[in-house]
């Protein structure tokens, strides 16, 4: 089945700094990578999310990437707040997943002001 | 309406005890989920229901029993559980497969089994 490391497990940036953070996957036949941000307490929330026919996509301050080649995609956030401090899960998906997304350990970002 | 609702937001209960977890969404998606979550880990597939049959079932013990009453309401029976199913326990919903058009979390209820 599909596999998904994600790195690094925790972040820690001063407000305004960019963070990023990578995912693998293994199954060259996802075609679909989500991520999501969780606050303490609070629901996964999906806050962007990447088909395979597409390299990069942004909304205001988050993009991510994807190399199809190397299987790998990136959650970019410029000028951090302290608001953006969570844990972000990215996930794989497709057509051999079915109705599974595949996520990620996480990565808990702390924003510090 | 884009939001998936679930009630209660907690519930404390004993090893002996039934309960039942609710879940809806009106936003006519067509597959539901349930997913258990554990502190600092990522969601963990439970049960999938698609058009409103039972279309995964990630080996789960038998004292989680999943319902589907129609394509909006996702039940979630407990019965005999143990300390170790205490976590945030939540549903999801998507339209039809998530990586057509992504999947939605509901807020999910925190369960603790005394």
């Amino acid at each position: 089945g599909e596999n998904v490391e994600q790195h690094p497990s925790t972040l820690s940036v001063q407000e305004g700094d960019s963070a990023v953070i990578k995912c693998t996957y293994s199954d060259s036949a996802s075609n679909y990578f989500p991520w999501y941000k969780q606050e303490l307490g609070k629901r996964p929330q999906l806050i962007i999310d990447i088909r395979s026919n597409v390299g990069e996509k942004k909304d205001q301050r988050i993009a991510v990437t994807l190399n199809k080649t190397a299987k790998h995609f990136s959650l970019h956030i410029t000028e951090t707040q302290p608001e953006d401090s969570a844990v972000y899960f990215c996930a794989a998906s497709g057509s051999n997943s079915g109705y599974a997304l595949n996520f990620g350990k996480g990565t808990s970002l702390l924003v510090t002001p | 309406d884009t939001e998936v609702t679930q009630t209660p937001k907690h519930l404390v209960m004993g090893m002996t005890n039934k309960k039942s977890l609710k879940c809806e969404q009106h936003m006519g998606h067509r597959a539901m989920y349930w997913y258990k979550q554990k502190a600092k880990k990522p969601p963990e597939l439970m049960f999938v229901y698609s058009y409103e049959k039972l279309s995964i079932n990630e080996s789960v013990p038998s004292r989680f029993s999943p319902e589907c009453p129609n394509s909006s309401l996702l039940n979630l029976h407990l019965h005999a559980l143990q300390p170790e199913d205490s976590a945030l326990y939540l549903c999801a919903s998507s339209r039809t497969t998530p990586w057509a058009f992504g999947q939605y979390f509901g807020p999910g209820t925190r369960l603790t089994v005394l």
